[in-house]
């Protein structure tokens, strides 16, 4: 099975701390991707990934970079946190040419900042 | 803009009963879509995907329908039980594009 590992579950960080969230995946996906969720909104496209080193805006990318450096590996950086980016943060990785073009997900890192 | 939305935020069933969960979507250029489950705690699980050339797929107690003509999708989950309450996001890709656009989700409560 696909695992989708997100290094924390729970966060907290003040205002203008810089927050790591990190993303394995083990399946070797070309793709990674960050989305945040919100209730009422749904998930919402942060950054996402096609290769190492590669890296697209998705929806809401202000306030946000991202790294991979290695396939496995895909990294959510908030530079300077603030409250409104308070949110349920999940980590997915996809397969380029699969059978289904199905995400596999984390199960999610909830940062509170205060 | 673009967008994927649900008509109902929230749906209580009669367990045993059977569940219709409805998804609307406006990019007519989306020719994918997919339904996830997401349970309390939990990341999102995929339930069964469809491709524009069908109109109807079936798996296992769950069929999803889709409506070109008016732009709608459908998740219906027979005899509902109670580890079927979740969350349940429909989402459109565009196949060979990797951006996935999801909807706002609903919830669906099974009652005992």
């Amino acid at each position: 099975d696909v695992k989708v590992t997100q290094s924390s579950r729970y966060l907290v960080k003040r205002t203008g701390e810089k927050v790591f969230l990190e993303c394995v995946q083990d399946m070797d996906h070309e793709n990674m991707f960050w989305y945040r969720q919100d209730p009422g909104l749904g998930l919402r496209l942060i950054y996402f990934s096609y290769d190492v080193k590669m890296k697209e805006k998705g929806d809401i990318p202000e306030g946000y970079s991202v790294s991979r450096e290695k396939k496995e590996r895909f990294s959510l950086i908030l530079e300077s946190a603030s409250t409104n980016q308070t949110s349920m943060y999940l980590c997915a990785s996809q397969q380029v040419d699969g059978n289904t073009g199905e995400l596999f997900f984390g199960e999610g890192s909830r940062l509170t900042v205060l | 803009g673009e967008s994927v939305g649900l008509h109902l935020p929230t749906l209580s069933v009669q367990e045993g009963d059977n569940s219709i969960i409805n998804c609307a979507y406006s990019n007519s250029a989306s020719d994918y879509f997919i339904w996830y489950k997401q349970e309390s705690g939990k990341g999102p699980q995929f339930i069964i995907d469809i491709r524009s050339n069908m109109d109807k797929r079936q798996g296992q107690r769950v069929t999803v329908l889709l409506n070109k003509t008016v732009k709608h999708l459908s998740l219906q989950i027979a005899a509902t039980q109670p580890g079927d309450s979740a969350v349940y996001f429909c989402a459109e890709n565009i196949r060979g594009y990797q951006k996935v656009t999801f909807g706002t989700g609903t919830k669906l409560q099974v009652i005992p």
